[in-house]
C-alpha cells in the first residue's frame, strides 16, 4: 500500500522546473505533499483533492492522472529553498479515522 | 503558528532499557500520531490515537510499544525494552480532523 515516488533523486539548477511523481496501486481520493529538510520534521505543502481542488502552496501545484493512481507535484521556477526530500502521503481511512501512509521520498537538490 | 512540541530532542539508551518519548500536541487537535523515520528512509506510521484510545497501529507497533495521553495535554510513546533496531527519529503529529498533519521536531533515539 505504500506509494512509490519517482524519481528517487533529482538535481536542478535554480529557476528550473521540477516534477515529482507519486504512484499508488489503488485510486486515490486525495494526496498530501510534504517537504522535509535534513534533520527537520516534514512540513505540509499542499493537499490535492479528488476533484482536482488544491489547498496549500502558491508556487507549487499538483495533479492526478486519469485513473487517479498517480499524482504529480510541480515546482515551478525552483528556488534554493526548495531543496529537501519530498514525500507524498496517501490517506487511508478505517472506521472514520484517517492515517497518512508516506511514499518512498524524492530528494530534490537545487544548485545555484 | 501553533506547534507540536517533543521532548527530548535526543535520547541515548542501552539496549533493553525503557524509554518514554513525550509530545505536547496542538491544544485543539483531536487526532494524534506517532511516526518514525530510520536515517535516510521513509516516514513510517506507528500508531494513531483518538478519543483516548488507539484507533490504528502498524505491524511495527508490537507489545513493546504503548501510548498514553495521561493528562489531556501530553501524549507519550513508551518503548519497554529497546532494541538496536528501534534507533530512529520519532515524530509526533496531530491534526484537528481532516487535512494537514502538524509534525513535531522529533526525538532522535539511539539504542546502544
Amino acid at each position: 500500500q505504500q506509494p512509490v515516488q519517482s524519481p528517487q533523486a533529482v538535481i536542478l539548477r535554480e529557476g528550473e522546473d521540477a516534477v515529482i511523481n507519486c504512484s499508488s496501486s489503488k485510486a486515490l481520493y486525495s494526496v498530501h505533499w510534504y517537504r522535509q529538510k535534513h534533520g527537520e520534521a516534514p512540513v505540509f505543502l499542499m493537499i490535492l483533492l479528488k476533484g482536482g481542488e488544491q489547498k496549500g502552496h502558491e508556487k507549487i501545484s499538483a495533479s492526478f492522472n486519469e485513473k487517479k493512481q498517480q499524482s504529480s507535484l510541480y515546482l515551478t521556477a525552483s528556488q534554493l529553498s526548495y531543496s529537501g526530500t519530498y514525500f507524498c502521503g496517501t490517506p487511508i481511512v478505517n472506521f472514520g479515522n484517517e492515517k497518512l501512509t508516506f511514499g518512498t521520498g524524492t530528494r530534490l537538490t537545487i544548485i545555484p | 503558528e501553533p506547534e507540536v512540541t517533543q521532548t527530548p530532542s535526543h535520547q541515548v539508551t542501552q539496549m533493553g532499557q525503557e524509554v518514554i518519548l513525550r509530545c505536547v500536541p496542538i491544544s485543539n487537535h483531536l487526532y494524534f500520531y506517532w511516526y518514525r523515520q530510520i536515517l535516510g528512509q521513509k516516514v513510517e506510521f506507528l500508531v494513531s490515537f483518538y478519543n483516548n484510545e488507539i484507533s490504528e497501529k502498524s505491524e511495527i507497533f508490537d507489545d513493546q510499544f504503548s501510548v498514553e495521553r495521561p493528562d489531556g495535554s501530553n501524549f507519550t510513546l513508551k518503548i519497554r525494552s529497546t532494541k538496536l533496531e528501534d534507533s530512529a527519529m520519532y515524530f509526533c503529529a496531530s491534526k484537528v480532523r481532516v487535512e494537514k498533519l502538524f509534525f513535531g521536531s522529533g526525538t532522535q533515539l539511539s539504542v546502544l
